[in-house]
């Protein structure tokens, strides 16, 4: 079983609601990551969160809006998406904050799989 | 564009037989190469983390190595087994204003029983 727990596991949405994707680790890391993943393509970084502060937006479109309420949370608040929004959404975590300790690998959950309608 | 390449694309093994793959990666400013294997409906999973030239690692029938002068790991898998099926990323962490893991487009790996 993953230590880091994604939920809902899949989302069927309109493009004009409002959702929240959300992540929870209970591993005590201090660094928090959202990927995106499309068919058969590399994940790709969206945020980064480093003990509870934005550290990294890679020029994410405002629709997808990241938020830490706290070291064990992170949620994905969506508005507004497009039918190429449609993808798999991992979350991942590692110990220290992100970038400085770069030897220390990420642990992801399963994802949660989004289809735009 | 940091471009990060895997080879080969797929792989079709039978079970007992050994393979490796190659993972291709510019070597400026690279801190630290990562693999990954991920199955199916399942979430990435950690297999190795590697920082110096010359880094071995081993994890039971997996093994790894790295050459960061000319960017490049190699991942070898003994006695593949059918559990052994999942595609295989892997992802160098680049510093600077990079900052970040830079995945590859993986192998897929299937070993026939």
């Amino acid at each position: 079983d993953t230590e880091v727990t994604q939920t809902p596991k899949h989302l069927v949405m309109g493009m004009t609601n409002k959702k929240s994707l959300k992540c929870e680790q209970h591993m005590g890391h201090r660094a928090m990551y959202w990927y995106k993943q499309k068919a058969k393509k590399p994940p790709e970084l969206m945020f980064v969160y480093s003990y509870e502060k934005l550290s990294i937006n890679e020029s994410v479109p405002s629709r997808f809006s990241p938020e830490c309420p706290n070291s064990s949370l992170l949620n994905l608040h969506l508005h507004a998406l497009q039918p190429e929004d449609s993808a798999l959404y991992l979350c991942a975590s590692s110990p220290q904050g992100a970038g400085t300790y770069s030897n220390q690998p990420q642990h992801f959950g399963d994802g949660t799989r989004l289809s735009i309608l | 564009i940091l471009n990060v390449e895997q080879s080969p694309q797929s792989l079709h093994v039978q079970e007992g037989d050994s393979t490796n793959f190659t993972c291709s990666f510019p070597s400026s400013n690279f801190y630290a190469l990562h693999w990954y294997r991920w199955e199916t409906a399942k979430s990435p999973e950690a297999l190795f983390v590697m920082t110096l030239n010359g880094d071995e690692k081993k994890k039971g029938r997996i093994s790894a190595t790295l050459n960061t002068k000319e960017g490049y790991s190699y991942l070898y898998i003994k006695g593949s087994q059918p559990e052994d099926s999942a595609t295989y990323l892997c992802a160098p962490h680049y510093g600077g204003a990079t900052n970040k893991l830079i995945f590859g487009t993986g192998t897929l790996l299937a070993v026939q029983p």
